[in-house]
């Protein structure tokens, strides 16, 4: 069946472009979840979304990164005025979303590389 | 606050060789643990997980984790690597606080064949 597909693949931008992100979660899954790996690093945690809900932002780097999600199902990654720090890739995940998401299993998507110059 | 180590940054084996990657977190309640791998040029998987009962855990191409709790660890462990186990693993700890994973750095697996 189809897994997480997240669109572009791959982003170039300038710095202080805004740039979009986008996530198509797997068909039923209703936890859908935002994580960033920098280059070397582990993945960080950015947002997890309950339906359309967010309970977690915790892990927004600052206020110029935001998502929403509509429907229930595809989930947006916005960074208004990009930094060559917000070079990353973002990996979008989403899971059934039972028991509060605790124990679930996370499916990920291939991720977007994005190169902020 | 959640986190997670994982000592090792690149291990190099030879094929039949023996594998732990080790990994320690921190968090004071109720964790579940997962291990998850990136073969490369494919997404993120889960290789198994960790949430009660047996703290042996089996998952998929012959992985095994065991959870010792005194310890604060979930080491990772395969008898014989094969080339194919080639890839990179992460260890990932869940608590009570629903939807939040704290991943580690990672692990990069080469078997040399």
């Amino acid at each position: 069946g189809a897994g997480v597909s997240q669109s572009p693949s791959n982003k170039v931008t300038e710095k202080g472009k805004d740039v979009e992100l986008r996530c198509d979660p797997i068909s039923g899954h209703t936890a859908l979840y935002w994580y960033r790996q920098s280059l070397g690093q582990g993945l960080e945690f950015l947002i997890y979304f309950q339906g359309n809900s967010a309970p977690d932002k915790s892990g927004l780097p600052s206020d110029r990164f935001s998502a929403e999600r509509t429907g229930g199902s595809v989930s947006t990654l916005t960074i208004q005025r990009t930094q060559q720090e917000d070079s990353a890739v973002y990996l979008c995940a989403s899971s059934l979303g039972t028991s509060g998401a605790i124990t679930d299993t996370q499916y990920f998507g291939p991720g977007t590389r994005l190169t902020v110059l | 606050a959640q986190s997670v180590s994982q000592h090792n940054h690149h291990v190099i084996l030879s094929e039949a060789a023996s594998l732990e990657l080790g990994c320690n977190y921190s968090y004071g309640g109720t964790v579940n643990l997962f291990w998850y791998v990136q073969y490369p040029g494919q997404h993120l998987q889960l290789l198994l997980k960790y949430f009660s009962g047996d703290p042996l855990v089996k998952g998929i191409k012959g992985f095994e984790a065991e959870f010792i709790k005194s310890k604060f660890s979930f080491n990772l462990r395969k008898p014989s690597v094969q080339w194919s186990d080639t890839a990179e693993y992460f260890c990932a700890v869940g608590g009570t606080n629903a939807g939040k994973s704290t991943f580690g750095d990672g692990t990069t697996l080469t078997v040399k064949p």
